[in-house]
């Protein structure tokens, strides 16, 4: 299994330009989550899914959008490029299985927005 | 809402030495606590977690952590560490019955291994 893979890993945009990062997982997971992390900031949730079809907000979604079609893919997608969307994003899925809570973490998407 | 407060922001620590990491966390309901360590332009992997049971958890690379109710931590401590070490460390929690399971992060501790 190559786990959770994210697309592209650097990225410098504009400000006012829109991208879509990548991010897709071959374990047949249900939960998908993306984050941001910032430096002395841990990691911020931005949106999740619980399954094909169902998005949810974080703590952070301003700026951002998200779709689920597929259990395998959750791209998220940003508009209107900002500054203090210069961070580097994380994408994790999970297992539904109740006995592991463990969440397996992308390598990460650097944005650098300017 | 959790919050979740890693103490500490830098811990330089030499080879051979123990090294605690402190994790402490507010929380109105059960929570599950995990932590996760980050190598250098890595993702995060899980190092270990509590979810029930025995206080006492152990996890991968020789690494241990307590779930103390009472005092709201959850410390991580290594008996004696490894250059391998070097990377940056985050404690988190996850409300027991919170909608997707959603995990909030404390700000990390980078930990520096020196020889």
């Amino acid at each position: 299994n190559a786990g959770v893979t994210q697309t592209p890993k650097f990225r410098i945009l504009k400000i006012g330009q829109s991208m879509t990062l990548q991010c897709t997982q071959d374990m047949n997971h249900n939960y998908m989550y993306w984050y941001r992390q910032d430096p002395g900031m841990g990691l911020k949730l931005i949106y999740y899914s619980v399954g094909a079809g169902i998005t949810d907000k974080g703590e952070v979604p301003n700026g951002y959008n998200v779709s689920r079609s597929t259990t395998e893919d959750f791209p998220l997608r940003l508009e209107l490029a900002a500054p203090s969307q210069t961070s580097v994003y994380f994408c994790a899925s999970r297992s539904p299985d109740r006995a592991s809570y463990e969440q397996y973490f992308g390598p990460g998407t650097r944005l650098t927005v300017t | 809402a959790q919050s979740v407060t890693q103490l500490d922001s830098q811990v330089p620590v030499f080879e051979e030495a123990p090294v605690e990491l402190r994790c402490n966390y507010s929380s109105s309901v059960s929570v599950y606590l995990f932590w996760y360590v980050q190598y250098p332009n890595q993702g995060l992997q899980l190092l270990l977690k509590y979810l029930s049971g025995s206080t006492l958890v152990k996890g991968i690379n020789g690494f241990e952590a307590e779930f103390n109710k009472s005092q709201t931590s959850f410390h991580l401590r290594k008996p004696s560490v490894h250059i391998s070490d070097t990377a940056e460390y985050f404690c988190a929690v996850c409300g027991v019955k919170a909608a997707g399971n959603k995990l909030t992060f404390g700000g990390g501790t980078r930990v520096l291994v020196k020889p």
